[in-house]
């Protein structure tokens, strides 16, 4: 069966924090797709990053970057020199080779204060 | 243009009205989604479309109908519902076709149903 779990309900950090927002997967095939979405307050999901089975490189994007560690079964987000504006709810989510359907976290919700 | 819309943005309606959601994507998308999303909870896929069929549905009572008229379009008809339905309905679209299934989908801003 296939599932994420995203054990921290919610992190309260001070700006320019840095963050990490765990996700463990669980899933049996070898081919899969992982992914991150945010949620801001508005409701909107936006696509941060997507990545692949086949390929565990790292990914950095500006002040996000992303470790995708396959022998953990993780694909952990870091956001450097947090932002009152990654104030939302980030949601990971699997999706398998063969089944159109996202599998998604519980989702963790990340105060920034200023 | 990564964007899907959604109408109306909030809808308040009784058990006894009928009333419909409207998604639209202009990215050349052949998968198109329904999620329901209830406060605090992570989104639960309703529906799938592919090329204008059905290709999933996860169970939804019959009170919600969904129709896809053209590739760019998707609609939620709603007859009939009860007050925990009540909920953020959200409409996602992605590339589809073959071997493609598996890219991003990309997410309306979502329209927050209310039944009295």
């Amino acid at each position: 069966a296939q599932k994420v779990t995203q054990a921290q309900t919610e992190i309260s950090v001070v700006e320019k924090e840095d963050v990490t927002l765990d996700c463990v997967y669980e899933t049996r095939d070898t081919t899969y797709y992982l992914f991150w979405y945010k949620q801001p307050p508005s409701g909107e999901l936006v696509f941060l990053i997507r990545r692949n089975s086949f390929d565990e490189q790292n990914e950095i994007s500006g002040r996000y970057s992303w470790n995708f560690q396959k022998s953990t079964s993780s694909f952990n987000f870091t956001i450097t020199a947090s932002q009152v504006v990654d104030s939302a709810v980030y949601f990971c989510a699997l999706k398998d080779g063969g089944y159109n359907k996202l599998i998604f976290g519980a989702g963790t919700r990340l105060a920034v204060h200023p | 243009d990564t964007e899907v819309t959604q109408t109306p943005k909030h809808l308040v309606m009784g058990m006894t009205n009928k009333k419909s959601l409207k998604c639209e994507q202009h990215m050349g998308h052949r998968a198109m989604y329904w999620y329901k999303q209830k406060a605090k909870k992570p989104p639960e896929l309703m529906f799938v479309y592919s090329y204008e069929k059905l290709s999933i549905n996860e169970s939804v009572p019959s009170r919600f109908s969904p129709e896809c008229p053209n590739s760019s379009l998707l609609n939620l008809h709603l007859h009939a519902l009860q007050p925990e339905d009540s909920a953020l309905y959200l409409c996602a679209s992605s590339q589809g076709g073959r071997g493609k299934f598996n890219n991003e989908q990309f997410f309306g801003p979502g329209t927050r149903l209310t039944v009295l």
